[in-house]
C-alpha cells in the first residue's frame, strides 16, 4: 500500500515550457487536490476533484489544468511554465467531499520544481 | 483578514521542555480544526483534528480550540528532537485552509 504517490520528485523547466505532474493514490479515495506550498505562504489548493469526472478551481488556478483520468490519478499541467510557479506541489487524496464534514487529507512527497 | 494566523517561527526550544503552538481565525462558524505535521522534504500528516471546542488528547500531544477567542492550540509535552518539524493548522470552511505552519526545533 504506497498511499500517495507523485512523479517527478524534481524537475527544472525553462520559462514557457510545459509538463505534465502526476499523482496516483491506492486507497480507493474519491477526492484529489493539488496544492502548491510556497516559503512565506503555507499551502494553497490550485485544483481539485471531488469525485471522478469532476474538477474545480481552488485559490490559484491560473496557469494550471488538471485531467482526472480515472479514479486513481490525477494530473496536473502547466502549459507554459513561469518563474511564479517555482514552487513545491503536493498531491493529496481523502475519502470524499462532504459539505460541513471534516475527511482526513493523505499527502504525496511533493514535486521540488524550479522554473528559470 | 486571513482566514487563519499561525506564527512561521522558527521556534527553538530545549527537549524535554512542553511546547505551545497556537493560531488565530476568523470565522467563528468553522467547526473542524485540525493539525498536521510536516518532516523536511516530506509531504503534511495529519497529526489530530478536533470537533467543536474544548480539548483532545493523544499521547504527548494534546490539541484545544477556544471558540471563544477563535484560538487554536497544540501542546507537546515531554518534547523530543523527532517532534522536530512545521506544525500546520488547519480549519474546514468549504475546503480545508491552511495556516502557513510554524517550524520547530527541538534542541537535544
Amino acid at each position: 500500500n504506497a498511499g500517495v504517490t507523485q512523479t517527478p520528485k524534481f524537475q527544472v523547466l525553462k520559462t514557457g515550457q510545459s509538463m505534465t505532474l502526476q499523482c496516483a493514490q491506492d486507497m480507493n479515495h474519491n477526492s484529489m487536490y493539488w496544492y502548491r506550498q510556497d516559503p512565506g505562504m503555507g499551502l494553497r489548493l490550485i485544483y481539485y476533484s471531488a469525485s471522478e469526472g469532476t474538477t474545480d478551481k481552488g485559490e490559484v488556478p491560473n496557469g494550471y489544468n488538471v485531467s482526472r483520468l480515472n479514479k486513481r490519478e490525477f494530473s496536473l499541467r502547466l502549459e507554459s511554465a513561469a518563474p511564479s510557479q517555482t514552487s513545491v506541489y503536493f498531491c493529496a487524496s481523502s475519502a470524499r467531499v462532504v459539505q460541513g464534514i471534516y475527511n482526513e487529507q493523505f499527502f504525496g512527497p511533493g514535486t521540488r520544481l524550479t522554473v528559470l | 483578514q486571513k482566514e487563519v494566523e499561525q506564527d512561521p517561527g522558527p521556534l527553538s526550544v530545549p527537549e524535554g521542555a512542553i511546547v505551545s503552538l497556537n493560531c488565530t481565525y476568523s470565522n467563528s462558524a468553522f467547526q473542524y480544526f485540525m493539525w498536521y505535521r510536516q518532516y523536511s522534504r516530506k509531504g503534511p500528516e495529519l497529526l489530530m483534528y478536533t470537533y467543536s471546542s474544548g480539548n483532545k488528547e493523544d499521547g504527548r500531544f494534546t490539541a484545544q480550540v477556544d471558540k471563544s477567542s477563535k484560538y487554536i492550540s497544540l501542546f507537546i509535552r515531554d518534547s523530543q528532537p523527532s517532534d522536530s518539524a512545521t506544525y500546520l493548522c488547519a480549519i474546514l470552511d468549504d475546503k480545508i485552509i491552511f495556516g502557513k505552519g510554524t517550524r520547530l526545533h527541538i534542541l537535544p
